[in-house]
């Protein structure tokens, strides 16, 4: 079936580091791709997505491309900030009604 | 704009005992869902309205979970009887048809 595998956390990194979320789907056809955050006490929000092969989402300086040949939609960030702190979740859909989420990952970014 | 307001935020119960949770979606929002999402996990969904309409209850544990969502608005998840396993994080988020979900703050359920 359709499912959504991301790395394991926790991940702590330093303020300014680079972060990298791995996520690997499984899925028939061509799906969309998305990424959530949950900052503490708060629902998820959509953080960016993307709608096909090579595609690339980004929003607040985060970065995802779509990747058909791996299978791929790793999260990336190029400096990151104590704010950033929350848990990130990867997730596909083939309809906005029909979303697989992962177990999300937690990052922590210390001062 | 008003968010996805959920109601309670934390609930403790024994088992055995009924619980319900209550959810105001967005206005305008005609589809609801509810899900849940277990500690370290993903959520999972439990049941989606359009309107008044339960079109995917597929994953609803019927025998002690239901929903209503009376005039196609507010909704309530009920458990009864509640079991140890049902502790999670309740939350529901609300949509257009085949648009981005808004998601509330959920609702945290204990089972003692």
């Amino acid at each position: 079936g359709n499912s959504v595998t991301q790395m394991e956390g926790p991940v702590t990194l330093s303020e300014e580091a680079f972060l990298t979320i791995n996520c690997t789907y499984t899925a028939t056809g061509y799906p969309s791709l998305f990424w959530y955050v949950q900052y503490p006490g708060e629902g998820l929000q959509l953080l960016l997505k993307a709608t096909k092969a090579d595609d690339k989402g980004s929003n607040k300086g985060f970065e995802a491309t779509y990747r058909k040949e791996t299978t791929s939609f790793h999260l990336e960030k190029g400096s990151v900030q104590v704010s950033d702190s929350a848990v990130y979740f990867c997730a596909l859909s083939y309809s906005a009604n029909d979303m697989r989420f992962g177990a999300g990952t937690r990052l922590t970014v210390k001062p | 704009e008003a968010g996805v307001v959920q109601s309670p935020r934390y609930k403790i119960i024994e088992k055995k005992q009924p619980v319900a949770f209550w959810c105001n979606p967005i206005s305008g929002h005609n589809t609801l869902y509810w899900y849940r999402q277990n500690l370290g996990q993903g959520p999972e969904l439990l049941i989606r309205y359009e309107n008044e309409e339960a079109v995917d209850d597929s994953q609803l544990p019927k025998d002690r979970f239901s929903a209503e969502r009376l005039k196609g608005v507010d909704s309530t998840l009920k458990i009864q009887p509640a079991e140890l396993g049902d502790s999670a994080v309740y939350l529901c988020a609300s949509s257009l048809i085949q648009t981005e979900q808004y998601f509330g703050p959920g609702t945290r359920l204990t089972v003692t």
